[in-house]
């Protein structure tokens, strides 16, 4: 069952343009999520959060948007440039045992972006 | 120091063989991670730490074994592996109480091969 879902595998966009990339989720324990980028042969690095108490995050030219009615989240990067071109993985976090919090990662979205 | 230090980057072993990886962290966190990552798949959660005890494994096989020696330190010893176990193994450390719960601080990685 997979409780974080990225429904698109890859983006193209255009240099400049808006990027867009989606993501739902199904735990309502979730009450924190995340976005973080990965470059081919290193560890993931966050990019930006936002708590479930709020509907919008921004961070220079990243913010996150947060529907929890409809449990979906979205990312949205503007304008893009070709060195946001990597896999973004929409995760998201639950207070788990021990008081560790427990984090669930979507199946990542490619992003290229073109000069 | 934002840094999580993984030994070794790369790894061949055989399927008898016994060995361990590596994971450092010099930020105070006082939950460790071990994720598994496969080509084109998310990260999975295998084991947490928090203040240096196990709180979570998530049906690991025993032929992975975690250890925490210390709050900085966290080890994934290795026997008898199969060749479907080769994959990335990522470490990652968080705080356990902040301002942004569940970001979680990657190392580069650990490229396993099972021959």
């Amino acid at each position: 069952d997979q409780q974080v879902k990225q429904n698109s595998p890859s983006l193209s966009v255009q240099e400049g343009r808006i990027s867009i990339l989606n993501c739902d989720y199904t735990n309502s324990m979730f009450d924190y999520f995340l976005w973080y980028k990965k470059y081919p042969a290193e560890g993931p690095t966050f990019l930006i959060s936002i708590s479930s108490i709020k509907d919008k995050n921004e961070d220079g030219r990243f913010t996150v948007f947060l529907n929890k009615s409809a449990k979906h989240l979205s990312l949205h990067i503007v304008p893009s440039q070709p060195g946001d071109s990597a896999v973004y993985f929409c995760a998201a976090s639950r207070i788990s045992s021990g008081s560790a919090r427990q984090l669930t990662f979507g199946s990542g979205t490619q992003l290229t972006v073109l000069p | 120091d934002t840094e999580v230090t993984q030994t070794p980057k790369h790894l061949v072993m055989g399927m008898t063989n016994k060995k361990s990886l590596k994971c450092e962290q010099h930020m105070g966190h006082r939950a460790m991670y071990w994720y598994k990552q496969k080509a084109k798949k998310p990260p999975e959660l295998m084991f947490v730490y928090s203040y240096e005890k196990l709180s979570i494994n998530e049906s690991v096989p025993s032929r992975f074994s975690p250890e925490c020696p210390n709050s900085s330190l966290l080890n994934l010893h290795l026997h008898a592996l199969q060749p479907e176990d080769s994959a990335l193994y990522l470490c990652a450390s968080s705080q356990l109480i902040g301002p942004r719960p569940g970001e979680l601080f990657f190392g580069e990685g650990s490229r396993l091969t099972v021959l």
